[in-house]
């Protein structure tokens, strides 16, 4: 029961221009929204988040996107740099009064590569 | 502030064994998390430790146990070892003020043989 997607497994752009990262979820209890980027063998590096009641969250070059009926967020990154070229993971998370706001649960990720 | 630490980094074991893996969190994080990465499953969570008690769990057999001291620094242990317990535990760390915004550590590398 995969409760968070990330339908495309791999993505490929080109230096400065738009990545667009999508992310998908099922369980209509989460209610905060984050992305992470990591690279082999490193642990996870938090980009941005996103609390249910925005609908979106900018961050330099990094604008989280959330849709709440269609349950869908996606991650847009503005101008992508070979230095982003990575595998990008969204997660979702229970309101921090629920008492589950640490129990993350992960998407099947993304491989961006940000290509000269 | 010096990020999360965990050690060992990377481990070998033989089925059957058992390891203790170590967690420091980030300086005033009171939450610690562990996960498991593996190429099948990817990343899932196996429990949260806050003020030396388990306060959530993920889906994982009772093999797999944690605790946390009172300086919030935390261990995991994992008995009697199995060939597929072979993969990356992360150890995350979160500020107990309430954001969501969890800290990861580099990783243990466990492989089991």
């Amino acid at each position: 029961d995969q409760q968070v997607k990330q339908n495309s497994p791999s993505l490929s752009v080109q230096e400065g221009r738009i990545s667009i990262l999508n992310c998908d979820y099922t369980n209509s209890m989460f209610d905060y929204f984050l992305w992470y980027k990591k690279y082999p063998a490193e642990g996870p590096t938090f980009l941005i988040s996103i609390s249910s009641i925005k609908d979106k969250n900018e961050d330099g070059r990094f604008t989280v996107f959330l849709n709440k009926s269609a349950k869908h967020l996606s991650l847009h990154i503005v101008p992508s740099q070979p230095g982003d070229s990575a595998v990008y993971f969204c997660a979702a998370s229970g309101g921090v009064n629920t008492g589950t706001a640490s129990k993350l649960t992960f998407g099947t990720g993304t491989r961006l590569q940000v290509t000269l | 502030k010096a990020g999360v630490t965990q050690t060992p980094r990377y481990l070998i074991k033989t089925r059957g064994q058992q390891v203790t893996l170590s967690c420091s969190p980030i300086s005033g994080h009171r939450s610690v998390s562990w996960y498991q990465q593996t190429p099948g499953q990817g990343l899932q969570f196996l429990f949260e430790y806050f003020s030396e008690t388990q306060r959530n769990k993920g889906n994982f057999p009772g093999r797999f146990s944690g605790r946390q001291f009172s300086n919030s620094r935390s261990e995991m242990n994992v008995s009697t070892l199995e060939l597929g317990d072979s993969a990356l535990y992360l150890c995350a760390s979160k500020d107990a003020r309430g954001y969501n915004e969890q800290f990861f550590g580099p990783g243990t590398r466990l492989t089991v043989l």
